[in-house]
């Protein structure tokens, strides 16, 4: 089993929308979460941590769901420069020094 | 991202010869990763090092050697390619020192085993 899995889309959503994503991990016992955004064929670049009580920056909230392990990232009032790849990141409690990448959720903002 | 470089950012190689990727920040930061981002896959850590004189093996180090000498250096290397080594390498320094958790990115290097 892996240990982050995302659905790779893509999520097609008209300028203005409100869209989610959720992350699933393996590991219970994990402790950090993150999300990193990726453009086309760029360098991935840290969006936001994730908080136990969850948290916000501007249009996108961050949230963690212990008991089903999983994160979500919620965009709202989607503009077209949200459109890139979405990464969920986990670090595991027995290796503080590993970062466990999702293979990403593509997203695509339409005019 | 300023004070990250790869080297070289692409590059054709034979099957059989030796490569090696070229990481250097001057961040400071006390960890540096390498992964392979694949289509389908995403990114997959091969080696890290969490301090100058350290390193560890990730989830796909079969194939890859690395050295942190420093702590600025930290290249990859491929000791003979093979086509399944086809990817876009990512180095990327980070800050583990406490609960943060940022790695900063460099810009890649594509890299195709023919």
């Amino acid at each position: 089993r892996k240990e982050v899995e995302q659905d790779p889309g893509p999520f097609n959503v008209p300028e203005g929308a409100t869209v989610a994503f959720n992350c699933t991990y393996s590991n219970s016992a994990s402790q950090s979460f993150f999300w990193y955004r990726q453009d086309c064929r760029k360098e991935p670049k840290l969006l936001m941590s994730v908080y136990s009580s969850g948290n916000e920056d501007g249009r996108f909230t961050a949230q963690l769901n212990r008991a089903s392990q999983y994160i979500s990232l919620l965009i709202r009032d989607s503009k077209l420069s949200d459109s890139a790849t979405y990464l969920c990141v986990v670090r595991p409690p027995d290796n503080f020094n590993k970062f466990y990448f999702g293979s990403g959720t593509k997203l695509n903002v339409k005019p | 991202i300023a004070g990250i470089t790869q080297a070289p950012t692409s590059q054709i190689l034979a099957a059989g010869r030796r490569m090696t990727l070229r990481c250097t920040q001057d961040m400071r930061h006390n960890a540096m990763y390498w992964y392979r981002q694949d289509l389908g896959l995403g990114l997959r850590l091969i080696h890290y090092s969490n301090t100058a004189g350290t390193t560890g093996k990730g989830e796909v180090p079969d194939g890859y050697s690395v050295s942190r000498a420093n702590t600025d250096d930290f290249p990859l290397t491929l000791a003979s390619a093979v086509p399944s080594q086809t990817s876009v390498y990512f180095c990327a320094p980070g800050c583990t020192l406490h609960n943060t958790g940022e790695l900063f990115f460099g810009e890649g290097s594509r890299l195709t085993v023919l």
